[in-house]
């Protein structure tokens, strides 16, 4: 079955600390991979995403992201992150040529001053 | 423009009661989508137009009545909700849904059914 693991439910970190939020997928085929961010209140953002091509995507606001076939992970690392990065965090992954976005189960990120 | 709209922004219905929810893209996205998001769990599909066709059906029951009027607009008709139906309710366009593209999501409408 596809699916999407995001293995951190809750992480707690002061600023400036640097972040790695795990993501794992299972899925038969060719994929794409995306991480989302929904700030309290607001909608579901786009991060950044991995089509093809280089492994290691950058996305918005510092935030990047490594793809590792082997492993079937997509963590998102930021070195130093900000108050302001407070929010959930989304895994998704889809396959080639499908509409059917599979979302993981979220991490709720609290960075405190 | 990469703007979806959704309205209303909140809305509370009783379960007899009939509504609709209304989503609005103008970027020239071919591909629209309903999804559902219970508080503190990710949104789950629904369903999925491309090129104003229903393309997926989640299984979804059918007090829930999806309709795509043009290629920018895209309602969700109630009938008969349940209270379990609570829920905050995204819809999301992308290019093309015949090939992969990141989709753009709406601010949700905040559904109550008492």
């Amino acid at each position: 079955a596809q699916s999407v693991s995001q293995h951190n439910h809750h992480v707690i970190l002061s600023e400036a600390a640097s972040l790695e939020l795990g993501c794992n997928y299972s899925y038969g085929g060719t994929v794409n991979l995306f991480w989302y961010v929904q700030y309290p209140g607001q909608h579901l953002q786009l991060l950044l995403k991995y089509f093809s091509g280089d492994p290691l995507v950058k996305g918005i606001k510092g935030f990047e992201a490594e793809f590792i076939k082997s492993k079937f992970s997509f963590n998102l690392r930021k070195p130093s992150v900000q108050w302001s990065d407070t929010a959930e965090y989304f895994c998704a992954v889809n396959g080639k040529n499908t509409d059917k976005l599979i979302f993981g189960t979220g991490t709720r990120l609290q960075v405190f001053p | 423009d990469t703007e979806v709209t959704q309205t209303p922004k909140h809305l509370v219905m009783g379960m007899t009661n009939k509504k609709s929810l209304k989503c609005e893209q103008h970027m020239g996205h071919r591909a629209m989508y309903w999804y559902k998001q219970k508080a503190k769990k990710p949104p789950e599909l629904m369903f999925v137009y491309s090129y104003e066709k229903l393309s997926i059906n989640e299984s979804v029951p059918s007090r829930f009545s999806p309709e795509c009027p043009n290629s920018s607009l895209l309602n969700l008709h109630l009938h008969a909700l349940q209270p379990e139906d609570s829920a905050l309710y995204l819809c999301a366009s992308s290019l093309d849904g015949s090939h992969s593209y990141e989709q753009y999501f709406g601010p949700g409408t905040r559904l109550t059914v008492t």
